[in-house]
């Protein structure tokens, strides 16, 4: 079926380290793969996305890496900061919906 | 300003109740879209409009009814409210199936 796994659901990292999330999805047609970041009683807001035709993309600190064979992608922060902590979530697109992982919350301790 | 605004921002109301949520887009978009927040952060669709056309309907209780009078609204309508329906609840919109931007959020509470 649907499903998009996430890991970790937690992560705490101390300031200036790195974090790298992990999300593997099951539908093989999906082509698109946006991460969102969710800051507490915030909305989601898309910080990069990728789509299938490419392997990596960057923006700043923040990376994402598609591996279609192997159906994962991962999100990775450099110089994590404060205020680069909140709930991501990445997704996947099946036909015309996106399906949501399960969240990571990360804590970046200054 | 607000690209998606929806209203009202809290909403707490006793079980039984028949309650609506409105959302609107002034960016253009042609889909809009119904998520639901449960209080472990999933985040789950509900509902899917394309110009004004239902697309996606998720396992959702028929108690749930969304409505698109236009392209820029989508309005969410739940008769008889069960404590279960307690989350948060999202409007988004994209232009297709590409980023989708979303609304503040509608905190429900049932009582």
């Amino acid at each position: 079926g649907e499903n998009v796994e996430q890991h970790p659901s937690t992560l705490s990292v101390q300031e200036g380290d790195s974090a790298v999330i992990k999300c593997t999805y099951s539908d093989s047609a999906s082509n698109y793969f946006p991460w969102y970041k969710q800051e507490l009683g915030k909305r989601p807001q898309l910080i990069i996305d990728i789509r299938s035709n490419v392997g990596e993309k960057k923006d700043q600190r923040i990376a994402v890496t598609l591996n279609k064979t192997a159906k994962h992608f991962s999100l990775h922060i450099t110089e994590t900061q404060p205020e680069d902590s909140a709930v991501y979530f990445c997704a996947a697109s099946i036909t015309d919906k996106l399906i949501f992982g399960t969240g990571t919350r990360l804590q970046v301790f200054p | 300003d607000t690209a998606v605004s929806q209203t009202p921002k809290y909403l707490v109301t006793q079980m039984g109740n028949d309650k609506s949520i409105k959302c609107e887009q002034n960016l253009g978009h042609d889909t809009m879209y119904w998520y639901k927040q449960d209080s472990k952060k999933f985040l789950k669709i509900m509902f899917s409009y394309n110009n004004k056309e239902l697309i996606i309907n998720e396992t959702v209780p028929n108690r749930f009814s969304p409505k698109s009078p236009d392209k820029a609204h989508l309005n969410l309508h739940i008769n008889s409210l069960e404590l279960g329906d307690s989350a948060v609840y999202f409007c988004a919109s994209s232009w297709g199936n590409d980023e989708q931007y979303f609304g503040p959020g509608t905190r429900l509470t049932v009582t």
